[in-house]
């Protein structure tokens, strides 16, 4: 499985843009780029995916290297509610039975800063 | 549109007891899995069902099993409770198995063994 790798934590003022980076070298042509967050004692919140071509919704947007080593996600204009866990993961095929779990690692802790 | 429901939201249970907890998923969801959340182990996969079948299990005991019905409702059950088991319990639907396609979590059920 592709793995990925995020810094442990970053800071943002609030109303500036947070970019947060993520590595995923050795990800396959097949796999997904995904992006959950969590906010203490909730689930992850789906933020959003992207396989090759760069991605907007009203969240955020998801920018995808050429060669897909890499990846961004780019919260526009962060809120003090953005604060949270977020976790960059690529999602590949399991077992052969179609099945594709979500494999979690640390995340990156963001603590936008009023 | 009624995201993932979880019950009970908390759950107090003793060693050597079982426990029982049930996941509605988004309308139209075909497809539900189910993590468990710990502050050493982070967020792990335990089963993934679609058309009331397990497609893919996770590394955990067989104390631990589920079942889906006909409704995409799914059960999580573990027996012969141990302190070790004290998480939370996330349920995550998606319409369907597919790498593109993505998960919505629930809010969890938080069990702590006594």
């Amino acid at each position: 499985d592709a793995k990925t790798t995020q810094p442990p934590s970053m800071d943002c003022a609030e109303g500036r843009a947070a970019n947060l980076p993520c590595n995923h070298s050795t990800i396959s042509g097949n796999e997904y780029v995904y992006w959950y967050r969590q906010i203490h004692s909730q689930g992850p919140q789906y933020i959003i995916h992207g396989l090759k071509n760069n991605e907007t919704n009203e969240m955020a947007s998801l920018i995808i290297t050429e060669d897909r080593k890499s990846s961004t996600l780019i919260l526009p204009h962060a809120t003090l509610r953005d604060t949270a866990v977020y976790y960059c993961i690529v999602r590949v095929e399991n077992s052969g039975a179609g099945s594709y779990q979500l494999t979690f690692g640390k995340g990156t802790k963001l603590s936008v800063i009023p | 549109k009624a995201g993932v429901t979880q019950t009970p939201r908390y759950l107090i249970k003793t060693r050597g007891q079982q426990v029982t907890l049930s996941c509605s998923p988004i309308s139209g969801h075909r497809s539900v899995s189910w993590y468990q959340q710990t502050p050493g182990q982070g967020l792990q996969f335990l089963f993934e069902y679609f058309s009331e079948t397990q497609r893919n299990k996770g590394n955990f005991p067989g104390r631990f099993s589920g079942r889906q019905f006909s409704n995409s409702r799914s059960e999580m059950n573990v027996s012969t409770l141990e302190l070790g088991d004290s998480a939370l319990y996330l349920c995550a639907s998606s319409l369907g198995q597919g790498a593109g396609q993505p998960q919505h979590f629930g809010d969890g059920t938080r069990l702590s063994i006594l």
